[in-house]
């Protein structure tokens, strides 16, 4: 198993301000990803981060909108740049298990209100 | 393209059998079938996954049908607790990214 730690759990945020969200794994795993889930719908993939490279970014997500940064391998970060209210979501880490990649651990995500 | 197809939502009575069909009828030969649940504003939660076989664990069971193109997850006695969206997910086994659909919204009703 994986046990993951989000940071914060929750924030209020005024528009054109950025957030960094922190994601830390209780175990190295090669690579982590980041989802976001907009109020009422299903789970987004918004990028996979490897250590020691660029994280790939899925189509409609770039990186001067959300920079990722992966420097170790139990630890990322989601930044959220420039928010507006359509950025109000709950944006979650997730990794495979240390042992498998069959099953798939989520945080608990944050939930980021933009105002 | 989403890879599967589930229904949007579903009552089952507490006690009784909840049964959720999944459709994915482009899958591949060596593409599993998992399933994940969310419960309120929890992170998704790993269930149980197939190949060809029927699986059972603590939680649920998996049955596949035999040309692969459908499945049923079974969750044998509902619980309110059980109250959440259910995910099917096909994927192969190779870190395969986790892709999730729209899911199905199941109530577990007293």
């Amino acid at each position: 198993s994986a046990v993951i730690s989000q940071k914060p759990s929750r924030d209020i945020c005024q528009r054109g301000t950025s957030l960094t969200i922190q994601c830390q794994v209780d175990s190295q795993v090669t690579m982590m990803f980041w989802y976001r889930q907009q109020p009422g719908q299903s789970l987004t993939l918004i990028a996979t981060a490897n250590q020691g490279s660029e994280a790939t970014y899925e189509s409609g997500f770039v990186i001067d909108k959300f920079p990722i940064s992966r420097p170790n391998l139990t630890f990322s970060t989601l930044t959220v740049s420039n928010m507006s209210p359509e950025d109000s979501s709950i944006y979650l880490c997730s990794v495979f298990g240390r042992d498998s990649n069959t099953e798939a651990f989520f945080g608990q995500g944050t939930r980021l209100t933009v105002v | 393209d989403a890879k599967t197809t589930q229904p949007p939502s579903m009552d089952c009575a507490e006690g009784r059998a909840a049964n959720l069909p999944c459709n994915h009828s482009t899958i591949s030969g060596n593409e599993y079938v998992y399933w994940y649940r969310q419960i309120h504003s929890q992170g998704p939660q790993y269930i149980i996954h197939g190949l060809k076989n029927n699986e059972t664990n603590e939680m649920a069971s998996l049955i596949i049908t035999e040309d692969r193109k459908s499945s049923t997850l079974i969750l044998p006695h509902a619980t309110l607790r059980d109250t959440a969206v259910y995910y099917c997910i096909v994927r192969a086994t190779s870190y395969d990214k986790v892709i999730f659909g729209p899911g199905t919204s199941l109530s577990v009703i007293p």
